[in-house]
């Protein structure tokens, strides 16, 4: 079963930020949280991930709560090519890597 | 570098024939997973390797399903047979066995009427 948990689709207007949250409440202390997003009838792809401190690469920013137990997924700038589903998971470097449901967020025009 | 590459990209076979999926994983990289995504059931991993062994495949759906990494470079997934159930989309991703980001090929389209 996924370990995370994700509202399923949220709505977000073009050119504002998207923030997408994510509880992961069992995660544990050398568990890392992953980020990845699924765009219509391609392979899920990398976006970013942490551990503790919050991340920022060019794609988006990483917020993760002192207590870790969840995080949340920024894209600063949102454009219609960011539909898509966004998954949150955590792993370990030995974890076989299980994905939810994730949230789909449509960007609205 | 190349990512990872599937093939075929889009199958159509009839119920009863044999499947088979292919996949390189990207270089260097020592652990492999085959992943099968359908609208009801979402993303389900099927089976992992790490340096060509087989670590976890309960979930592999039925021994009609099999999978095989004769070397690091190259794994297969074979149906045998298929049945219209099995249509899905069939992804493959790798990573290092030291590291943490997984990288997914761009999916074989499996139909099977």
């Amino acid at each position: 079963d996924a370990k995370t948990t994700q509202p399923p689709s949220m709505d977000c207007a073009e050119g504002r930020a998207a923030n997408l949250p994510c509880n992961h409440s069992t995660i544990s202390g050398n568990e890392y949280v992953y980020w990845y997003r699924q765009i219509h009838s391609q392979g899920p792809q990398y976006i970013i991930h942490g551990l503790k401190n919050n991340e920022t690469n060019e794609m988006a920013s990483l917020i993760i709560t002192e207590d870790r137990k969840s995080s949340t997924l920024i894209l600063p700038h949102a454009t219609l090519r960011d539909t898509a589903v966004y998954y949150c998971i955590f792993l370990n470097r030995d974890d076989k890597i299980i994905f939810g449901k994730g949230t789909r967020l449509h960007i609205l025009p | 570098d190349a990512g990872v590459i599937q093939s075929p990209r889009h199958e159509v076979t009839e119920m009863g024939q044999e499947v088979t999926l292919r996949c390189k994983p990207i270089s260097g990289h020592n652990s492999l997973f085959w992943y099968r995504q359908t609208m009801m059931r979402g993303l389900e991993l099927l089976i992992y390797f790490n340096n060509n062994v087989p670590i976890d495949d309960s979930g592999m759906p039925e021994d009609r399903f099999s999978a095989k990494m004769p070397n690091a470079s190259f794994s297969t997934l074979k149906i045998q047979p298929s049945e219209p159930r099995d249509s899905a989309v069939y992804f493959c991703a790798s990573r290092v066995s030291n590291g943490n980001t997984i990288y997914f090929g761009e999916g074989s389209w499996l139909t099977v009427v």
